[in-house]
């Protein structure tokens, strides 16, 4: 059980243009989503925690207007990366939680965005 | 000081050795330990899951945790080449906002 599924899982772009990119937690209701960031080696770094029909709260030093959470239902949430750039390429990985179930974060496999 | 002391690693080791992966932390206030292993190119795979101190066992993994010494510890017996992997402990207060440690390589060689 706790299956987080991400897609695309590798997306390659020009400069200029907006991402999306879905997390949906398939067989459990995610109250709250987790976007991370993982570059390479490195461990991972939390942007926002989205909450089901709130505004995403976003970590110190993340734009928001650059990085668009959406998460309109208890199974999806969506990452846009506006108007990309070569230094947003990274791993961006997300993550579900169900405070009701009492158990961690599930992870979704990540995707790899590559801006050109 | 970071909250969460990771070993970076690598850690090579030979099939059927004994591995103990470890973290340090600071803040007290930390109740949930988690240990993740991630892939290269995935995303990380929860591999125990552990409230307050403690040992559990799942399998050849074992988790111990250690609040009293700010501890907690991963061992993996009869390792195996396919659990070549990037290992990351996490913890929390209250199981949603995780802090993670930097991730430790780990490979296992036959």
């Amino acid at each position: 059980g706790a299956v987080v599924s991400q897609h695309p899982s590798w997306v390659i772009c020009k400069s200029g243009t907006s991402v999306k990119i879905e997390c949906r937690s398939l067989d459990f209701q995610a109250t709250t989503m987790f976007w991370y960031r993982q570059f390479p080696k490195q461990s991972l770094m939390l942007m926002a925690t989205s909450n089901e029909g709130s505004k995403a709260t976003y970590e110190q030093g993340v734009e928001k207007d650059k990085f668009l959470i959406n998460h309109a239902s208890l199974t999806l949430s969506t990452l846009t990366v506006t108007s990309a750039h070569p230094e947003d390429s990274s791993f961006y990985i997300c993550s579900g939680f169900a405070p009701r179930n009492n158990q961690p974060q599930h992870f979704g496999d990540g995707t790899r965005l590559s801006i050109l | 000081q970071k909250e969460v002391e990771q070993d970076p690693g690598p850690l090579s080791v030979p099939e059927g050795a004994i591995v103990s992966l470890n973290c340090t932390y600071s803040n007290s206030a930390f109740q949930y330990f988690m240990w993740y292993r991630q892939y290269s190119r995935k995303g990380p795979e929860l591999l125990m899951y552990t409230y307050s101190s403690g040992n559990k066992e799942d399998g050849r993994f074992t988790a111990q945790v250690d609040k009293s010494s700010k501890y907690i510890s991963l061992f993996i017996r009869d390792s195996q080449p396919s659990d070549s992997a990037t290992y990351l402990c996490a913890m929390s207060p209250n199981t949603d906002k995780l802090i993670f440690g930097t991730g430790t390589r780990l490979q296992v060689f036959p």
